[in-house]
């Protein structure tokens, strides 16, 4: 039922792009995107909506195949700040009230 | 505003010993979440309160585990009977309670570490 992220890790050179994928078995309503660092609580980024809404508030875009059951995460000119890792938290159409969250993918970025 | 804050932030105690974890959700908010995380994995959700009630305890492991929100404010998540299974860091999450994929905004944890 946790939903598995692809690479499981990745390591970056500041200003590259980096695309973090979230696979669920089971349908989807929405998908909550945050990243955490070591220590510290997990920080929300974005969350995709079924039907194509999305809403977030930092320089990351994301997308939703709902019928794939599936969302990506697309970094772009990557940031130090971007490290962390990342968590995809997803939610099912028959339960809008908690997050079944993935398996993680760590993401590195070096100057 | 302030954000979500846990008490303590770290919790030492031994096998069989009975602790409370304490949740101060953001103001107005009227959704609050549990969930535990373990080292290296992701949060796994343990109970979701709408105001005082408890909507879903699916998450809880066994009945060592209970949480109470009397007041629909303030949350306390109670563990009897410690194992050292149960050392993980837990955290409290809040959201505005909408019911439509509000955001969570989470707490910064409480590491709990039984000996």
């Amino acid at each position: 039922q946790q939903p598995v992220q692809s690479p499981q890790a990745v390591i970056l050179r500041e200003g590259e792009d980096a695309v973090i994928n979230c696979s669920s078995s089971k349908a989807l309503y929405s998908v909550h995107w945050y990243r955490q660092k070591h220590g510290e609580a997990p920080v929300f980024l974005m969350i995709l909506l079924k039907g194509g809404e999305q809403k977030g508030h930092e320089k990351i875009s994301a997308s939703f195949n709902e019928k794939k059951q599936q969302s990506s995460l697309y970094l772009t000119a990557s940031q130090l700040s971007y490290s962390g890792t990342y968590f995809c938290g997803t939610e099912p159409p028959y339960n809008t009230d908690k997050l079944i969250f993935g398996t993680g993918t760590r993401l590195q970025v070096f100057p | 505003g302030a954000g979500v804050s846990q008490t303590p932030s770290n919790k030492v105690t031994e096998k069989g010993k009975y602790v409370e974890l304490r949740c101060d959700p953001i103001s107005g908010h009227t959704a609050l979440y549990w969930y535990r995380q373990s080292l290296g994995q992701g949060p796994e959700f343990l109970i979701y309160f709408q105001g005082t009630g408890a909507a879903d305890d699916s998450g809880l492991p066994n009945d060592r585990f209970f949480a109470v929100r009397p007041e629909g404010s303030v949350s306390t998540l109670k563990i009897q009977r410690t194992e050292r299974g149960d050392s993980a860091v837990y955290l409290c999450a809040s959201s505005q309670g909408t019911g439509e994929s509000d955001t969570q905004y989470f707490g910064p944890g409480t590491r709990l570490t039984v000996l």
